[in-house]
């Protein structure tokens, strides 16, 4: 069974510093997502990782992809507080594309 | 707008009730997800269509739970007998490549 996780769960950061988040999964896949999710909404795709050593970067987030190690990061560069909301991490297995997701970073960027 | 739609939004429900939940895909997407997301968690895979085809199911998906995508286009959600732990937001995605497109979801709450 694949499992995917997460660390750390909860993060509290002030506004200016870098971060990073950490995805590990137990089977090898080559393919990897990053989510966004605000409070009572729906999941928004923030990068589409699908090699390894792929890296994404969109504004203050940058994503990479380690399949090897099964490993994914996703760097926060001097965070601002429109950044808080839960982040999660998924995986999928095989050519249906159905993804396995880590239980999430809940991130809260404080002033 | 042309995002993946959910119908309705909110559902409350008495334990034993039958409900039925909509999703229509984006109009190109031939691949069609249904998650269950509860609180804290990260969204858990139900099934999978490929055009009409469902073409795989979770061990999660009991026998009181049945999905359909006639024609391949929009596609129903249906729980049966309902229970308290049915509750939960039930998240449609849909794709035509490896990255998913989520839509608003249906929030069930079961009395």
């Amino acid at each position: 069974e694949l499992k995917v996780e997460q660390n750390p769960l909860f993060l509290s950061m002030q506004e200016g510093k870098n971060y990073t988040i950490y995805c590990n999964y137990s089977t090898t896949s080559d393919r990897l997502y990053w989510y966004r999710q605000d409070p009572g909404k729906s999941l928004e795709s923030l990068f589409v990782l699908l090699s390894n050593g792929a890296v994404k970067q969109e504004g203050r987030l940058m994503a990479s992809l380690d399949t090897k190690a099964r490993l994914s990061t996703l760097h926060i560069t001097a965070a601002v507080h429109d950044l808080s909301a839960t982040y999660f991490c998924a995986v999928d297995l095989d050519s249906g594309y159905a993804l396995n997701f880590g239980k999430g970073t809940s991130l809260l960027v404080t002033p | 707008d042309t995002g993946v739609s959910q119908d309705p939004r909110h559902k409350i429900t008495k334990r034993g009730q039958n409900v039925t939940f909509r999703c229509d895909p984006i109009s190109e997407h031939n691949r069609l997800y249904w998650y269950r997301q509860t609180l804290g968690q990260g969204p858990e895979f139900l099934t999978y269509f490929q055009n009409e085809a469902q073409l795989e199911k979770s061990r999660l998906l009991s026998d009181r739970f049945s999905a359909e995508r006639p024609k391949g286009s929009f596609s129903t959600l249906e729980i049966q007998r309902t229970e308290q732990g049915d509750s939960a937001m039930y998240l449609c995605a849909s794709s035509r490549s490896p990255e998913q497109f989520f839509g608003p979801g249906t929030r069930l709450t079961v009395l």
